[in-house]
């Protein structure tokens, strides 16, 4: 069973532009983790939440994270071509560790 | 900083063929994974180790043998290969289960 959801399933922009992924979680957690994983490579993080923070920042990335409403956003600003992937959230308070089909973003030229 | 190294990159097998894929990491890390990902979806656990001689089957583990060797390797047996499978297998490491993993570049299996 899936635990932790992204939507939209796919999206687009152009590069400059500022785009906002979407995860909803069925679990109260200790953390969400945000992962990536361009064509051709195993995933990688981007960022972990824990279940007491209500944004983490890196760099052009920024998460948030609703307990209440248990869900949680990946925001990516002036985006680049380079940032075309999938993008997963990961719910870590699962005993079984679970990566849903992500969000296909595409960064157009 | 540490790698994940799987071997082969690529494996073409044949119907009924037993296969094995083999995963390295040299981070020290006592958890190890293996994951399915099929074309344009998510990644589906098969098994994990969360420390040397430990085995936990995940939501796939059905078809599949697993063999935590020592801390650094995990392989993966494909116990009866099926005919037209085409997968990406994904193997990867973090300090404990609830950590962040770090993925290795995965081998693809092609069943002919």
């Amino acid at each position: 069973s899936q635990l932790a959801e992204e939507n939209p399933w796919a999206l687009s922009v152009h590069e400059g532009e500022s785009v906002t992924v979407n995860c909803s979680y069925k679990t109260s957690i200790t953390a969400l983790q945000w992962y990536r994983q361009k064509s051709g490579e195993g995933p990688a993080q981007l960022i972990l939440i824990r279940s007491n923070e209500r944004e983490k920042r890196n760099g052009r990335l920024r998460a948030t994270l609703d307990t209440s409403s248990q869900s949680s956003s990946l925001s990516i600003t002036a985006t680049r071509c380079e940032d075309t992937a999938v993008y997963f959230c990961v719910d870590t308070n699962a005993y079984k560790v679970i990566f849903g089909k992500g969000t296909h973003l595409h960064v157009l030229p | 900083g540490g790698i994940i190294t799987q071997t082969p990159k690529f494996l073409i097998g044949q119907e009924g063929q037993k296969l094995t894929l083999k995963c390295q990491q040299n981070f020290n890390h006592d958890t190890m994974y293996w994951y399915r990902q099929d074309s344009g979806k998510g990644l589906r656990l098969i098994y994990y180790s969360i420390t040397e001689n430990d085995l936990q089957k995940g939501d796939l583990s059905e078809g599949y043998d697993a063999s935590r060797e020592k801390k650094s390797s995990f392989s993966l047996t494909v116990t009866s290969a099926q005919k037209n499978e085409m997968a990406v297998f994904l193997c990867a490491s973090s300090p404990g289960f609830q950590d962040t993993q770090y993925f290795g570049p995965g081998t693809r299996l092609l069943v002919l």
